[in-house]
């Protein structure tokens, strides 16, 4: 079984320009999160959706980051526009719906010059 | 208060010995409760779950849960220089579905 994927791995861009993370969860895995981590520290939620709706988006800072998960399968996360505070991991991470078990992928790592 | 704290780092032990990692949470209501294994430059990876009072055995790893105390660990018998990594608590408050909180982690070395 493949597990979740992400898209790029890697992504190093100048302030003020906007930047996409892509997710794709485990197959017939309903919901999917979107967590930041930076060095050092745990990983925190930014939003998570079940299906295509997004049931906590709290910690998600919507002046400048979005999210959509369009057919409840892949999402994708954008920033715009980015800011040096912004450097850090994005991990996506998914599970069944009314599962506590979450699985991550491999994350991408973000640099912000 | 942090809702999720775990012992400072670094932690360093020798092979073969037992490693022994603390975690506190602050919410009661907290349902279950998660030890992740993440090596430099990857993801998390779930090596625990525990849900109720009590010991939990697998393998080298054993977790224990104590709701009253509001106290979860983890213990690594026979570590071996492949569990140098950070290990993160997780604790979910949900009664159905998941919204982790983490802790900072804390980061173990086995010395060979």
């Amino acid at each position: 079984e493949a597990g979740v994927v992400q898209s790029p791995r890697y992504k190093i861009i100048e302030k003020k320009q906007p930047v996409a993370f892509w997710c794709n969860p485990i197959s017939g895995h309903n919901t999917l999160y979107w967590y930041l981590q930076n060095l050092g520290q745990g990983p925190e939620l930014l939003i998570r959706y079940e299906n295509e709706e997004a049931v906590d988006d709290s910690q998600l800072p919507k002046d400048r980051f979005s999210a959509e998960r369009l057919k409840g399968v892949d999402s994708t996360l954008k920033i715009q526009p980015a800011e040096l505070g912004d450097s850090a991991v994005y991990l996506c991470a998914s599970s069944q719906i009314g599962a506590d078990t979450q699985y991550f992928g491999p994350g991408t790592r973000l640099t912000v010059l | 208060q942090k809702e999720v704290e775990q012992n400072s780092g670094p932690l360093s032990v020798p092979e073969g010995a037992i490693a022994s990692l603390n975690c506190t949470y602050s919410d009661r209501v907290s349902q279950s409760f998660f030890w992740y294994r993440q090596y430099s430059g990857k993801s998390p990876e779930l090596i625990m779950s525990i849900y109720s009072n009590g010991d939990k055995e697998d393998g080298r790893f054993t977790a224990q849960l104590n709701k009253a105390s509001q106290y979860v660990s983890l213990l690594i018998r026979d570590s071996q220089p492949s569990d140098s990594a950070t290990y993160l608590c997780a604790v979910n408050k949900e009664t159905s579905g998941s919204r982790l909180t983490f802790g900072e982690g804390t980061q173990l070395t086995v010395n060979p």
